[in-house]
């Protein structure tokens, strides 16, 4: 099955430094990749679209110079936190759709996510 | 906007027994997808059941089925047989059928605990 590989699965990090993480899809290309941020029992927020070759799409409230997403390839997105602060502190998930699946009910591939703790 | 809503934050049921999940949701369109996905303690999400809203089908993956009520805006999730590895973090899931609209928009969660 389609497999979407995230790095690192954990980091900590102190305040004010950046951090990357990479979102891979292994065995299929994605056009579309998605970002989402998940606090403790709690749903997942979706916070950007990522779009290969061209700018992300963020969601309402989501501070586009803080969260930078990168989509170069039709394998790779990833998204920096940058001056990272306590309050970034979260899970976050990518997901990507197989740019071949022939229709649009077709399910999006989840990474196993990233937990961030910054100190 | 579209909104999924979850009324239930946790659910308990004995092993081997059936339980069902709830799952409003509001939305203007008349066609789009609905899904299920189950999130372990591992947090992998992994999709459950999917359900297209032009079909009156109920779907059904095994133990798993929907309930879907077009009218009321209503997805329930009914596992049968539970057990122990079906406990997880369930989320319901909308998307459009708009090409355009690749989003999903997810429920709160339901969080699962099976009793042996």
């Amino acid at each position: 099955g389609a497999v979407v590989s995230q790095h690192p699965s954990w980091v900590i990090c102190k305040s004010g430094t950046s951090v990357k993480i990479e979102c891979r899809s292994l065995d299929f290309q994605a056009t579309t990749m998605f970002w989402y941020r998940q606090f403790p029992k709690q749903s997942l927020m979706l916070m950007a679209t990522s779009n290969e070759g061209s700018k992300a799409t963020y969601e309402q409230g989501v501070e586009k110079d803080k969260f930078l997403i990168n989509h170069a390839s039709l394998t790779l997105s990833t998204l920096t936190v940058t001056s990272a602060h306590p309050e970034d502190s979260s899970f976050y998930i990518c997901s990507a759709r197989d740019r071949a699946a022939s229709s649009y009910n077709s399910p999006l591939h989840f990474g196993n996510g990233t937990r961030l703790t910054v100190t | 906007a579209q909104t999924v809503t979850q009324s239930q934050p946790e659910m308990s049921v004995q092993e081997a027994e059936t339980v069902t999940l709830s799952c409003t949701y509001d939305t203007s369109e008349s066609d789009y997808y609905l899904f299920w996905y189950k999130q372990p303690p591992s947090r992998q999400m992994i999709l459950v059941i999917r359900q297209e809203a032009y079909k009156q089908q109920n779907a059904t993956e095994n133990r798993f089925s929907v309930n879907f009520q077009k009218a009321a805006k209503s997805f329930s999730l009914k596992i049968s047989d539970s057990q122990l590895g079906d406990a997880a973090m369930y989320f319901c899931a909308y998307k459009p059928r708009d090409q355009g609209a690749q989003k999903l928009v997810f429920g709160q969660g339901t969080r699962l605990t099976i009793n042996p």
